[in-house]
């Protein structure tokens, strides 16, 4: 089954700074490939997403880019803020609307102000 | 976005005894439905998926007879932990998506805490 990998699992940046977040997924049948972000005590919220037939995609201070030849795929966040402290998890799923979501192992990003 | 509501919020209860978490997808229907189970400070672990009128299915090393799933109607799907222990204490969390393939819209969440 698929398989998801994140790095790093901790990650603190002077605000302003950008932030860059990793992932490799195992299955090339995966397609869909979303980034939440939780929290603490609360629900995952989606922040952006991206599919196989697009290379990158932007939204404001955010951005992700995938690779599919390598598996891997990325979360940018430009001009950091205080509010941008969180744990970000990525994903990958298939077509399906059975497709099971995989969760990477989580990023704790800290901005330090 | 959709919305999808799960209760309780929270839930302390004894050792040995069983509890029910629902989860309602309140403006879609949900063929499928999906229950994570996340410990502090971990990732979301996948414990099964919910298939409406059908049997869920179960990832690998999670016991279907303590985790009983069900998913009787398009919108409601339900985890009761049977004669839950103190290692079962967790964060429960549920999701469903609206369309094939689209964004996964979480649950609030039901914190377990068995004594």
């Amino acid at each position: 089954g698929e398989n998801v990998e994140q790095h790093p699992s901790t990650l603190s940046v002077q605000e302003g700074d950008s932030a860059v977040i990793k992932c490799t997924y195992s299955d090339s049948a995966s397609n869909y490939f979303p980034w939440y972000k939780q929290e603490l005590g609360k629900r995952p919220q989606l922040i952006i997403d991206i599919r196989s037939n697009v290379g990158e995609k932007k939204d404001q201070r955010i951005a992700v880019t995938l690779n599919k030849t390598a598996k891997h795929f990325s979360l940018h966040i430009t001009e950091t803020q205080p509010e941008d402290s969180a744990v970000y998890f990525c994903a990958a799923q298939g077509d399906s609307s059975a497709s099971k979501i995989i969760f990477g192992s989580g990023t704790r990003l800290s901005i330090r102000p | 976005g959709a919305v999808v509501s799960q209760h309780p919020s929270w839930v302390i209860c004894k050792s040995g005894t069983s509890v029910k978490i629902e989860c309602r997808s309140l403006d879609f229907q949900a063929t499928t439905m999906f229950w994570y189970r996340q410990f502090p400070k971990q990732s979301l672990m996948l414990m099964a998926t919910s298939n409406e009128g059908s049997k869920a299915t179960y990832e690998q090393g999670v016991e279907k007879d303590k985790f009983l799933i069900n998913h009787a109607s398009l919108t409601l799907s339900t985890l009761t932990v049977t004669s839950a222990h103190p290692e079962d204490s967790s964060f429960y969390i549920c999701s469903a998506s609206a369309l094939i393939g689209g964004e996964l819209f979480f649950g609030e969440g039901s914190r377990l805490t068995v004594l």
